[in-house]
């Protein structure tokens, strides 16, 4: 079956710096690939995702790239804020198999 | 509109008891999820709904059943609680099966004893 990884596990990066997220998947027929963001004590919110027919979406400073070939889909954060410091969770599905399987999450750090 | 519900938030059981989580939405969506959380380990499904009447077995269905008899309603119940099952437990919903956008409730904290 499909197995998502995620990396890394934990992310510190200064304030206004760029922040990246990549995860591999194993299952070469998924072809949907959300991204969660989940506060502290919050519920998962979608924040963007990405279709296996397009490699790279944006959505102002966030954006998701996808590398069929390599199975691979990464998230990229630029500028970031204070609100931007949350646990990131990448997801994958299929036509065949439509549960969503999950990254086991990123915690991403903004330092002042 | 309230979106999805939980309830109730939290809860302390003591080994071999048993309850109920509900969960409701009011978007008129078709599927619905159960999951779990706990640290490091992302999320896991426990089981799901297509629709009104179905229920399906997840990544980690031991230990639990699950009834959708309304379509705003999925519940998730422990026959016999165990310490392995301390956990955050999610809803979620969506409109459709695959490429939708899942809609979490709030969560429910479950502390087995």
């Amino acid at each position: 079956g499909e197995n998502v990884e995620q990396h890394p596990s934990t992310l510190s990066v200064q304030e206004g710096d760029s922040a990246v997220i990549k995860c591999t998947y194993s299952d070469s027929a998924s072809n949907y690939f959300p991204w969660y963001k989940q506060e502290l004590g919050k519920r998962p919110q979608l924040i963007i995702d990405i279709r296996s027919n397009v490699g790279e979406k944006k959505d102002q400073r966030i954006a998701v790239t996808l590398n069929k070939t390599a199975k691979h889909f990464s998230l990229h954060i630029t500028e970031t804020q204070p609100e931007d410091s949350a646990v990131y969770f990448c997801a994958a599905s299929s036509y065949s198999n439509y549960q969503l399987i999950w990254g086991a999450g990123t915690k991403l750090i903004i330092k002042p | 509109n309230a979106g999805v519900t939980q309830t109730p938030k939290f809860r302390v059981l003591k080994t071999g008891q048993s309850m109920t989580l509900l969960c409701a939405q009011d978007m008129n969506h078709e599927y619905m999820y159960w999951y779990r959380q706990d640290p490091g380990m992302g999320l896991r499904l426990i089981h799901y709904s297509v629709g009104e009447g179905t229920t399906a077995k997840g990544e980690v269905p031991d230990g639990y059943n699950v009834s959708r008899l309304k379509k705003q309603n999925f519940l998730l119940g422990l026959e016999s609680a165990a310490p392995s099952q301390t956990s955050v437990y999610f809803c979620a919903s969506s409109y459709g099966a695959q490429g939708y956008e899942q809609y979490f409730g709030p969560g429910t904290r479950l502390t087995v004893t």
